[in-house]
């Protein structure tokens, strides 16, 4: 079973560059996510969305663009990348939101670095 | 504020040994979920336990308990019998309802290391 995809593993950029990262899963999720995970900060929300067509900002969504055309894609846009952006990034998937007692099912994360 | 706070940066055991790792929780909205991920040196996470606000019972899953005292606001994560393979990052989360969509809320985590 593939879960939840992310590509790529690693990534380093040029401050002001952009770039998408990718996550795409095949358990028919309505709910994706996407956190960013910086040493001694734990994970924080950065956008997520309910279902194909709607999207929300998370705790720290500046700097970041998300789209959700399909209920198994959830791509991550850098608009203008910034050294404060260097972290690792991961994608999360669930049923219903984080709702009742279904994890959310995380990829395995895309290291990011600005230069 | 925090909402989800663990106040063991690091933690050191011998293996075979129980471990209990703290968390506790802030919030206002009746129903909620508490869940606990592990998180190895090679980055992923990975889902232990969950607990339901209105579970009577204690969750339980192998070798993992969760000491839910709701009127304390904690859901330490219990380890028994600890092996030199439950070495990682321990995240403590709760799902929150804001403005009608459910978010997770993580802590900081705790790195348990076990020594044989």
């Amino acid at each position: 079973n593939a879960g939840v995809t992310q590509t790529p593993k690693f990534q380093v950029l040029k401050t002001g560059q952009s770039m998408t990262l990718q996550c795409a899963q095949d358990m028919n999720h309505e709910y994706m996510s996407w956190y960013r995970q910086d040493p001694g900060m734990g994970l924080r929300l950065i956008h997520y969305s309910v279902g194909a067509g709607i999207t929300d900002q998370g705790e720290v969504p500046n700097g970041y663009n998300v789209s959700r055309s399909t209920t198994e894609d959830f791509p991550l846009r850098l608009l203008s990348a910034a050294p404060s952006q260097t972290s690792v990034y991961f994608c999360a998937s669930s049923r219903t939101g984080a709702g009742e007692n279904q994890p959310q099912h995380f990829g395995d994360g895309t290291r990011l670095s600005i230069l | 504020a925090q909402k989800i706070t663990q106040t063991q940066p690091g933690m050191f055991v011998q293996e075979k040994e129980a471990v209990t790792l703290d968390c506790t929780y802030d919030t206002s909205d009746p129903s909620y979920g508490l869940f606990w991920y592990k998180q190895p040196s090679s980055g992923e996470m990975i889902f232990l336990i969950y607990q339901g606000s209105y579970d009577q019972q204690n969750a339980t899953e192998g070798r993992y308990s969760l000491n839910f005292q709701k009127a304390r606001k904690s859901a330490n994560l219990v380890i028994s019998a600890s092996q030199l393979g439950d070495s990682a990052m321990y995240f403590c989360a709760m799902r929150e309802t804001v403005q009608g969509a459910q978010k997770l809320v993580f802590g900081q985590g705790t790195r348990l290391t076990i020594n044989p």
